[in-house]
């Protein structure tokens, strides 16, 4: 089982600002198979990013992804009021298709 | 638009089942894998499984082996995950997800979500 550790647990910010989340897998997720989703309160999660670096569908330019084998990161540049969340990596190599313990992003 | 609809909210005893559904619209239910993922109240995410709803076929986390069951009914797109033997720490959020396309060498993420549905479990 690919175990996956998201650091910071809590990033506190300022609307405008820049914010960097990590996932780290405990061995090489193949193919870059992981995923980054958006959870806000009270509502299911958000496809964000796919193949470490790709866009979902109507995502916005200022949410990027990159990284690859085990170190991966989730860039928000300009953080909008709307994208104070949890975020959650995922890898879907393999199964089991594990979560990381996600990143809460809060208003500083 | 591709649409996975859950049934509503569900409170049972401890010991009791509960069968969740999630209804896809939007796209050919047999050609895509279904997953299934929970999430407990302040918690995190939660793989539990997928299904195959062409063969039937499914795979559990090791964690439910034995007391959660993935079935479907092609004739309506539904896919069911009813899980037994319900204690406590079981209530949470149930979400159903589609996965990769049944064939494709490459595995996909999470695209789209069902709402949710939210089993409680309490005396």
């Amino acid at each position: 089982e690919i175990v996956l550790t998201q650091s910071p647990g809590t990033l506190s910010l300022s609307p405008g600002e820049r914010a960097t989340l990590s996932c780290r897998a405990s061995q090489s997720v193949s193919s870059n198979s992981l995923a980054w989703y958006q959870q806000k309160p009270g509502q299911g999660p958000r496809l964000l990013i796919y193949g470490a670096s790709g866009r979902a569908t109507g995502i916005p330019d200022r949410f990027s992804g990159s990284g690859s084998g085990t170190d991966f990161t989730l860039t928000i540049n300009r953080l909008e009021p709307e994208d104070f969340a949890v975020y959650y990596c995922q890898q879907y190599a393999s199964s089991p298709r594990t979560f990381g313990q996600g990143t809460k992003v809060e208003i500083k | 638009q591709v649409q996975l609809v859950q049934s509503g909210a569900e409170v049972k005893k401890p010991g009791a089942s509960v069968k969740v559904s999630c209804k896809a619209s939007g796209y050919t239910f047999t050609g895509y894998y279904m997953h299934w993922v929970r999430q407990a109240p302040g918690q995190g995410l939660e793989w539990m499984g997928w299904i195959n709803p062409n063969s039937g076929d499914t795979k559990d986390a090791q964690k439910f082996q034995g007391w959660v069951t993935m079935t479907r009914d092609t004739s309506i797109s539904t896919a069911y995950m009813e899980l037994t033997s319900l204690k406590s720490d079981d209530t949470a959020v149930y979400y159903c997800a589609r996965g990769s396309r049944i064939g494709a060498t490459t595995n996909d993420p999470f695209h789209v979500w069902g709402q949710g549905t939210m089993v409680t479990v309490s005396s």
